[in-house]
């Protein structure tokens, strides 16, 4: 079956450039995740939708961010105005229930962002 | 000081040999445990997800979690070639998963 994709994979952009990262995960699956994972280091976590709702997005590093998720499967990270420090692989993951404790989560394979 | 401390190695063992990685953590809140692996250019893959402290075997792959000590341990016996990639633990409270930074593992044929 199909796991969890990621569109585009691989993303340059200018400084000052918006960027939108589009994330599929698997069908039925209601609780999704967004990571940002630097050159070298373990994911961090960034928001959560359950459903449509955003739940949690404490971990977006600024007012530059934001993930949206309308109609509760597909999910958007929009980046306005990237810099450099935006640069790093884009993780999205789904799991299927809202026990999200003990329910794995499922990555999809990332899109790279790399700022110029 | 990060929440969860893992050595980045890189870690290069022969073939056959066993696999010692291990992380230590800080937040006494944490209760779930996992292992991830993540080969070059791929996401994360659940390896072996753990609750309680103790040893969970899966095959190969031997999990040890010590909440006294926050110290958490993942073994690979008889290490394959196919075993090379970078292996992340993760734990958490709730949903948000706080990950290390990863051991890179090589194993030479």
């Amino acid at each position: 079956g199909a796991g969890v994709s990621q569109s585009p994979r691989y993303k340059v952009a200018k400084r000052g450039q918006d960027v939108a990262l589009r994330c599929d995960p698997i069908s039925g699956h209601v609780s999704l995740f967004w990571y940002q994972q630097a050159l070298g280091q373990g994911p961090e976590f960034l928001t959560y939708f359950q459903n449509e709702a955003q739940l949690d997005k404490s971990g977006l590093p600024s007012d530059r961010f934001f993930a949206e998720r309308p109609e509760g499967s597909v999910s958007t990270l929009k980046i306005q105005r990237t810099q450099q420090e935006d640069s790093a692989v884009y993780l999205c993951a789904s799991s299927s229930s809202t026990e999200t404790s003990t329910d794995t989560q499922y990555f999809g394979p990332g899109t790279r962002l790399t700022v110029l | 000081q990060k929440e969860v401390e893992q050595d980045p190695g890189p870690l290069s063992v022969p073939e056959g040999a066993i696999v010692s990685l291990n992380c230590t953590y800080s937040n006494s809140a944490f209760q779930y445990f996992m292992w991830y692996r993540q080969y070059s250019r791929k996401g994360p893959e659940l390896l072996m997800y753990t609750y309680s402290s103790g040893n969970k075997e899966d095959g190969r792959f031997t999990a040890q979690v010590d909440k006294s000590s926050k110290y958490i341990s993942l073994f690979i016996r008889d290490s394959q070639p196919s075993d090379s990639a970078t292996y992340l633990c993760a734990m958490s409270v709730n949903y948000k998963l706080s990950f290390g930074a990863g051991t890179t593992v090589t194993v030479r044929a």
